[in-house]
């Protein structure tokens, strides 16, 4: 069982707006500012879509973003298109140069 | 163009000893803040970070398996070896390489390579 939870699944029509929720502990996500997600499409390695929280990586669309309120961090993708439809992790630093990971979260473009 | 690439072995009998072999190229481990880390995926599964090592040479481990896991790195080689003992069968999943020069980030992936573990 990951120590940061997120929904197992989202899903959304193309054009709208979806949030996914990773939702930690004071331990983790509370206490650092040091949260990234992650994009991984079947068959494909991970990619990074959002680090420290609210940063893009070069290359990576305005139409992803991130946030954090307490131990909850939240990505958001905004004019959900088809190629969206992937799986997502959040992770975040917990100390000690340890990171974890979260359970992920499937979404479905409708 | 930065690139990591994978290797070792497709199957492995439980209780050996797995050694997997990360090569890349595009940057230098030598280079302050760089680090390359392991991170694995059983079948379906969710992401499950192992370790990393850095420029340094400071090494990190999931405390879960730090009993089990080694790492080095081979910079003139442009390589980091991770090896884990006694592996069980829920050590099989695919394992990715990656780089990483933010904290908690890992900005470049390999392709990963699925290891089985059966006998």
């Amino acid at each position: 069982q990951s120590a940061l939870t997120q929904p197992a699944s989202v899903s959304g029509s193309p054009g709208q707006s979806i949030t996914i929720s990773c939702t930690g502990a004071s331990g983790n996500v509370g206490s650092y500012n040091l949260v990234s997600w992650y994009q991984q499409h079947p068959g494909k390695a991970p990619k990074l879509i959002i680090f420290e929280v609210n940063k893009r990586p070069s290359g990576i669309s305005t139409r992803f973003s991130g946030s954090k309120s307490g131990a909850t961090a939240s990505l958001t993708i905004s004019g959900l298109q088809a190629e969206d439809e992937a799986d997502y992790f959040c992770s975040s630093y917990v100390g000690s140069g340890v990171d974890v990971f979260g359970g992920g979260t499937k979404l479905t473009v409708l | 163009q930065i690139t990591l690439k994978e290797s070792g072995p497709t199957l492995v009998k439980p209780t050996q000893t797995l050694t997997l072999t990360c090569t890349f190229s595009g940057f230098s481990l030598s280079a302050g803040g760089v680090g390359v880390g392991w991170i694995r995926q059983p079948p379906g599964k969710a992401l499950e970070w192992l370790t990393v090592i850095y420029w340094s040479d400071d090494k990190r481990f999931s405390p879960s398996l730090k009993t089990r896991l080694t790492i080095t790195k081979e910079t003139s080689k442009n390589q980091v070896v991770l090896t884990m003992t006694n592996v069980d069968p829920v050590d099989t999943a695919t394992y990715y390489c990656a780089r990483t020069t933010s904290p908690a980030a890992f900005d470049v992936w390999g392709q990963g390579t699925m290891v089985t573990v059966s006998s």
